[in-house]
């Protein structure tokens, strides 16, 4: 039972245009999101998290986006750069900070 | 800060061998976290520790893996013994305090470990 869904396996993008990433999940208990970037023989680095009382967190070119009603987070980033070329994974947390991932999307932006 | 240091980077070991995974978390982080990631797959939860006691170990296979951290700082995870579909990525990551509250969790490189 996938918890936490990332429908697109793969993006791509051209360099200077908007990123969105999308991730659906179905328990109503998680509270707490986040999204991980990871490189090809790195592990996952922590980008941006996102609580369930808020609908949007900013960071710089990185936003998340959470609509609770459609069990939906999304992660926008713009402009897009070459070095954004990665594996973009989005988790979820209730009470005890137990992660759930998805199984991630391949981002590609292209120059 | 130092990150998350795990080792070794990579393993090649035969089924029915045994391995061990060393990990030292965040110098002040309480809460360690192990992962075994499959290819294609995002990471799964295999255990967490807080300080040096288990919070959750409910996707552990206890008949084959175990896990320690002794002394509340530095993990070990042992395979054995190690089957086929063993072969992933075990990753280490740690946070602050679990009691505070939700923290973002911070990831080591991991241990690719391959069965033949």
């Amino acid at each position: 039972d996938q918890q936490v869904k990332q429908n697109s396996p793969s993006l791509s993008v051209q360099e200077g245009r908007i990123s969105i990433l999308n991730c659906d999940y179905t328990n109503s208990m998680f509270d707490y999101f986040l999204w991980y970037k990871k490189y090809p023989a790195e592990g996952p680095t922590f980008l941006i998290s996102i609580s369930s009382i808020k609908d949007k967190n900013e960071d710089g070119r990185f936003t998340v986006f959470l609509n609770k009603s459609a069990k939906h987070l999304s992660l926008h980033i713009v402009p897009s750069q070459p070095g954004d070329s990665a594996v973009y994974f989005c988790a979820a947390a209730e009470y005890g900070n137990k992660l759930v991932f998805g199984a991630g999307t391949i981002l590609r932006v292209k120059s | 800060e130092a990150g998350v240091a795990q080792s070794p980077r990579y393993k090649i070991i035969e089924k029915r061998q045994s391995v061990a995974f060393w990990c030292n978390p965040i110098s002040g982080h309480a809460t360690l976290y192990w992962y075994q990631q499959i290819l294609g797959q995002g990471p799964k939860l295999l255990i967490q520790f807080q300080n040096n006691g288990v919070v959750d170990d409910s996707q552990l296979p206890k008949d084959r893996f175990s896990a320690e951290r002794l002394k509340g700082v530095d993990s070990t995870l042992k395979i054995q013994p190690a089957k086929l579909e063993d072969s992933a990525v075990y990753l280490c990551a740690s946070s602050l305090d679990q009691d505070r509250g939700h923290q973002p969790q911070h990831f080591g490189d991991g241990t690719r470990l391959s069965i033949l």
